[in-house]
């Protein structure tokens, strides 16, 4: 059983320019999040999905940010107009659901903006 | 204003030695809490987590935390520490359900767990 699988696990990208951030739930999981972690921080959490719903956003920033969980495929972060301080690991987590499912995490995608 | 504390930014033990990684939260109510761990260039991995019942919750690994509600602190335990166990370490805590997201969780800053042979 595949875990959560991230792609791509490095992303460079130019100032101004479009980032998309792909996140494949394992298995049997239809509750997705998205978290950030900053250098030398822990995780913050961004964004709370189920299919075709965005739950939960408090944690998004209010402008570039966006993210979806389509009915068929993977949910994709999107950062348009990427600036420096953008730079960071972000991780999907996926869960089955229910009150205390632990979260299952993908390896991260790590954003570099130059 | 909500949080969870991670009071040592690293922690030192000898191999076979008893560990300790703290862990303090201020969160309304009676959150659930969990312990994750990070390698380098990974996700995090579950460790285990604390809902209700005994206070010592045994997880992963041979981790153990120890809740304990009078002094808001959930720190993680191990009796003899191998040098595979060094990693970053992360404390968590998430509300309890209802209309609750249950899945976002706060995170501590992390404590990395150096264990020498």
């Amino acid at each position: 059983n595949a875990g959560v699988m991230q792609n791509p696990r490095h992303l460079v990208r130019r100032r101004g320019q479009e980032a998309r951030l792909r996140c494949s739930p394992m298995k049997g999981h239809s509750h997705v999040y998205w978290y950030r972690q900053l250098p030398e921080e822990g995780l913050k959490f961004m964004v709370y999905l189920q299919k075709e719903n965005i739950i939960d956003e408090s944690g998004m920033p209010k402008e570039r940010f966006s993210a979806e969980f389509p009915k068929e495929g993977p949910s994709i972060l999107r950062i348009q107009q990427v600036v420096r301080g953008d730079s960071a690991a972000y991780f999907c987590a996926s869960s089955p659901g229910g009150d205390n499912s632990p979260l299952h995490f993908g390896n991260g995608t790590r954003l570099t903006v130059t | 204003a909500q949080s969870v504390a991670q009071p040592e930014d690293q922690v030192n033990v000898a191999e076979g030695n008893p560990l300790t990684v703290k862990c303090t939260y201020s969160v309304s109510g009676n959150p659930y809490l969990f312990w994750y761990v990070q390698y380098p260039n990974r996700g995090l991995q579950f460790l285990l987590k604390y809902i209700t019942g005994d206070n010592l919750v045994k997880g992963s690994y041979g981790f153990e935390a120890e809740f304990n509600k009078s002094q808001t602190s959930f720190h993680l335990k191990k009796p003899s520490a191998l040098v595979s166990d060094s990693a970053l370490y992360f404390c968590a805590v998430s509300h309890r359900g209802g209309s609750s997201n249950t899945g976002k969780l706060i995170f501590g800053q992390g404590t990395t767990l150096q264990v020498k042979p």
